[in-house]
């Protein structure tokens, strides 16, 4: 089972940032957080992932909890092409990536 | 960063015959292909874990002698079908791992292959 609770769905004006919550009340101290996204009908995309601390790439911010409990990951600038299903996994070195149904992202022109 | 390919992207095939998904690392090795399986408005399952040169594991409930994995090198793992059935039409999509530069054991997914069998 996933280790993750996420919205089922969220929507999202073009332009607007995204915050997609993601609940790990469980999580242990050597799972990462990681976010994945997967636009219709096509492979999970990697976004980002973090240990405690926040994470910033070209792509989104990941802003993580202190105690590591919850975390949002950020969109920025969201456009059409972000409308997708978001999916937020915890995850230990060597441990199999477990997806849980995930947030689906409408972003609104 | 890495990429994973997945040939074909879709298949349609018969009742009662067998098809075969690859599976390729294009700009890495990868130590450990998973194979995962999704069915329209549901999340991804994994189905199996294979290592290079090993026999792969099968989550519960994925029968091993229908959905044969071979990974016999570090840039190519197949998945085939035996005995396909309208039952087994869904999005096939594998990763791969190898060792990450952070040390997190990245996972990288390939486009999938939607398999519809009539």
């Amino acid at each position: 089972d996933a280790k993750t609770t996420q919205p089922p769905s969220m929507d999202c004006a073009e332009g607007r940032a995204a915050n997609l919550p993601c609940n790990h009340s469980t999580i242990s101290g050597n799972e990462y957080v990681y976010w994945y996204r997967q636009i219709h009908s096509q492979g999970p995309q990697y976004i980002i992932h973090g240990l405690k601390n926040n994470e910033t790439n070209e792509m989104a911010s990941l802003i993580i909890t202190e105690d590591r409990k919850s975390s949002t990951l950020i969109l920025p600038h969201a456009t059409l092409r972000d409308t997708a299903v978001y999916y937020c996994i915890v995850r230990a070195y060597g441990q199999n990536f477990v997806f849980g149904p995930g947030t689906r992202l409408s972003v609104l022109p | 960063g890495a990429v994973v390919s997945q040939h074909p992207s879709w298949v349609i095939c018969k009742s009662g015959t067998s098809v075969k998904i690859e599976c390729r690392s294009l700009d890495f090795q990868a130590t450990t292909m998973f194979w995962y399986r999704q069915f329209p408005k549901q999340s991804l399952m994994l189905m199996a874990t294979s290592n290079e040169g090993s026999k792969a594991t099968y989550e519960q409930g994925v029968e091993k002698d229908k959905f044969l994995i071979n990974h016999a090198s570090l840039t190519l793992s197949t998945l085939t079908v035996t005995s396909a059935h309208p039952e087994d039409s869904s999005f096939y999509i594998c990763s791969a791992s190898g060792e990450g530069g952070t040390g997190a054991y990245e996972q990288y997914f390939g486009p999938g292959t939607r398999l519809t069998v009539t």
